[in-house]
Parts: C-alpha cells; structure tokens; sequence
C-alpha cells in the first residue's frame, strides 16, 4: 500500500541552525500539508501547499519557515534559524484530488533543538 | 469557541474488553470528523472517516464509531481489545470541509491494554 516517507526520522540541530525536512508524499496526490506535534500537546497545522504554492498558513509558520516541492516527488519543509521551541515531531501528510479531505500521515520526522 | 475535545487522557482497559473512546467538537455546522491511531514510534494512521450519511462508520482494524449530532460526538468503539490496541488515539476535524484544508486535533487519548 502507497504510503507517506519522511526522512530523517530523526534530526539533532543546534540553535541558529538550518534544517531542511524531507517528505515523499503518496505518489498522484497534489494536496500535501506540514503539521507538528510538541512532546505532551496536540497536533498542530503548518501549512498547506498545492499548486506550487501554500494554500493556507497558522500563525506559527512565520518567515524562518518555508516550504518547497523541488521535483515531482519530494516536499520539503525549510527551517532557516531554528529556535528551541522548534523541537517537536514534524508530520507531513498529502492528500488526493478525488478525495482531497483524507489525509494520509507520514511517520513523522523527530527534530531536537539544541 | 470553536474545538474539538477529547475528555479522556489515559484509559486502561483489560486485553479482550470493550473500547470507548470520546470525541466532542464544537462547530456551528457539522465537521468533517476523522479518528486517527499513533501507535509508539510511528506516524499517524487513518482508522475511519465520516463526511456524511450513515452515522456508524466502520474502519480498519475493527474500530467503528457513531456520529451523533445531537450530542456533538464522534466516539471511537472496538468490542474486543487487543494488546496491539495500544496507542495514542486522535480525534481529527475538518470545519472548513474544502480541498485541502487544514485538520484541528483534539488533545489525545492514551489507551493502555493490561493483559
């Protein structure tokens, strides 16, 4: 069954780094989204993109984040200053244009601060 | 506001009973409502969906839950737990119900399986 990758599973930074985290959505799906979950609180939105550009944004993708599909496979989500309070688990998920409501989550990427 | 709530943090449940698991939103217009199961280490798995139509829905791995718009509910049910049941479970909404639009979390529900 056609399944969301991501890659690293785990990333250890330092403060004022650069990190760039890679997804590889469901092959044919167009809609792919960025979501993070901070140990012990819920599951938070990012952004949204399709299109080639982002369809929706939260408040907390500001201007260090941003996101890119650079080929027909990957998705990538950029985090150009990293801060502490960005270590979390960073899902990515994509969804289908016949069903564009169902998305369907990678394993999630593990991002450590330091 | 606008929420989606989960009232139960933990629950234990003996390997072999049944599973309830609560989901309460608060939207003007019924969501689009969604259950999804984070088992340790991994990502989130789709269990079941409802958009519209029957209000039991049935889903992988024996789960089902019923929609009840009087009540703003969406609980989560399997009759007979098994020890692989054990994981985090979330409550998922779409108010919005357009392409591509973002899901609200509730806050989770750790399910523990004693043998």
């Amino acid at each position: 069954e056609p399944e969301v990758t991501q890659t690293p599973s785990h990333q250890v930074t330092q403060m004022g780094q650069e990190v760039i985290l890679r997804c590889v959505p469901i092959s044919n799906h167009l809609y792919f989204y960025w979501y993070r979950q901070i140990l012990g609180q819920k599951v938070e939105f990012l952004v949204s993109f399709y299109n080639n550009e982002i369809s929706e944004k939260s408040e907390i993708f500001d201007d260090q984040f941003s996101v890119e599909r650079p080929d027909g496979s990957n998705f990538t989500l950029k985090i150009r200053s990293t801060k502490l309070e960005d270590s979390a688990m960073y899902f990515c998920a994509s969804s289908e244009v016949p069903d564009p409501d169902t998305q369907y989550f990678g394993p999630g990427t593990r991002l450590t601060v330091l | 506001a606008q929420s989606v709530t989960q009232p139960d943090i933990h629950i234990t449940v003996s390997e072999g009973a049944s599973l309830e698991l609560r989901c309460n939103y608060s939207y003007g217009a019924t969501p689009y409502l969604f259950w999804y199961v984070q088992s340790p280490g991994q990502g989130l798995q789709l269990l079941l969906k409802y958009f519209s139509g029957d209000t039991l829905v049935q889903g992988i791995k024996g789960f089902e839950a019923e929609f009840k718009r009087s009540q703003s509910s969406f609980n989560l049910r399997k009759p007979s737990v098994h020890w692989s049941d054990a994981a985090e479970y979330f409550c998922a909404v779409d108010p919005i119900k357009a392409a591509g639009n973002k899901l609200t979390f509730g806050g989770g529900t750790r399910v523990l399986v004693k043998p």
